[in-house]
């Protein structure tokens, strides 16, 4: 089912450094690229999402770069928080199929 | 706007039981999801719905596993009998269309534990 794969699988980084998130992805007819955000105990959230007719999405500390070429969409978290702790997860957006998920350790 | 409601939180079963899980959409929302979340992995899609009709019930074990959504809105997910392997969250979401873009929106989810 996995049309999107992540990496890394866990990630950790001091507070005020940038997370870094990637995924990869097949199906070339995907036009919409999201990532969601999960805390524990919750249902994940959508984040930031990209369209595939720009390379870079910015909404506040977040930042969603994508690569067309190389299939490829990031994101990045510019001065990571303690509060951004969370899993991440890309998808593919047609079928909401997602993809095995990031967990982010922020330490303060 | 009232989110996605599902009901209950957490429920614990003997193996061999049958359980069901209750989804109430976000109004207005024709696409209805269903999930599997096992503990460290992503959401695994069961089965989605265009209004009344199952559009991708692929990933769905359908010897044990049903569902439905009538009337287009509320969903049930119902398993008969429930395995131990089956001890997982179950998420709903439901999802609009908002600038050519699909937005889902998660429930919290029902805990399920089988013992």
């Amino acid at each position: 089912q996995q049309q999107v794969k992540q990496s890394p699988q866990s990630l950790i980084v001091q507070k005020g450094g940038i997370s870094i998130i990637n995924c990869a992805y097949e199906n070339t007819a995907f036009d919409y690229f999201p990532w969601y955000q999960q805390f524990p105990g919750k249902g994940p959230a959508l984040l930031i999402a990209i369209r595939p007719d720009v390379s870079e999405k910015k909404e506040g500390r977040f930042t969603i770069s994508f690569n067309k070429s190389a299939k490829q969409f990031s994101l990045h978290i510019m001065d990571s928080q303690p509060g951004d702790s969370a899993t991440y997860f890309c998808a593919e957006a047609y079928k909401l199929i997602f993809g095995s998920g990031t967990r982010l350790l922020v330490r303060p | 706007e009232a989110g996605v409601v599902q009901s209950p939180r957490y429920k614990i079963i003997e193996k061999k039981q049958p359980v069901a899980f209750w989804c109430n959409p976000i109004s207005g929302h024709n696409t209805l999801y269903w999930y599997r979340q096992n503990l460290g992995q992503g959401p695994e899609l069961l089965i989605r719905y265009e209004n009344e009709e199952a559009v991708d019930d692929s990933q769905l074990p359908k010897d044990r596993f049903s569902a439905e959504r009538l009337k287009g809105v509320d969903s049930t997910l119902k398993i008969q009998p429930a395995e131990l392997g089956d001890s997982a969250v179950y998420l709903c979401a439901s999802s609009n269309v908002f600038e050519g873009s699909i937005r889902a929106f998660f429930g919290q989810g029902t805990r399920l534990t089988v013992v």
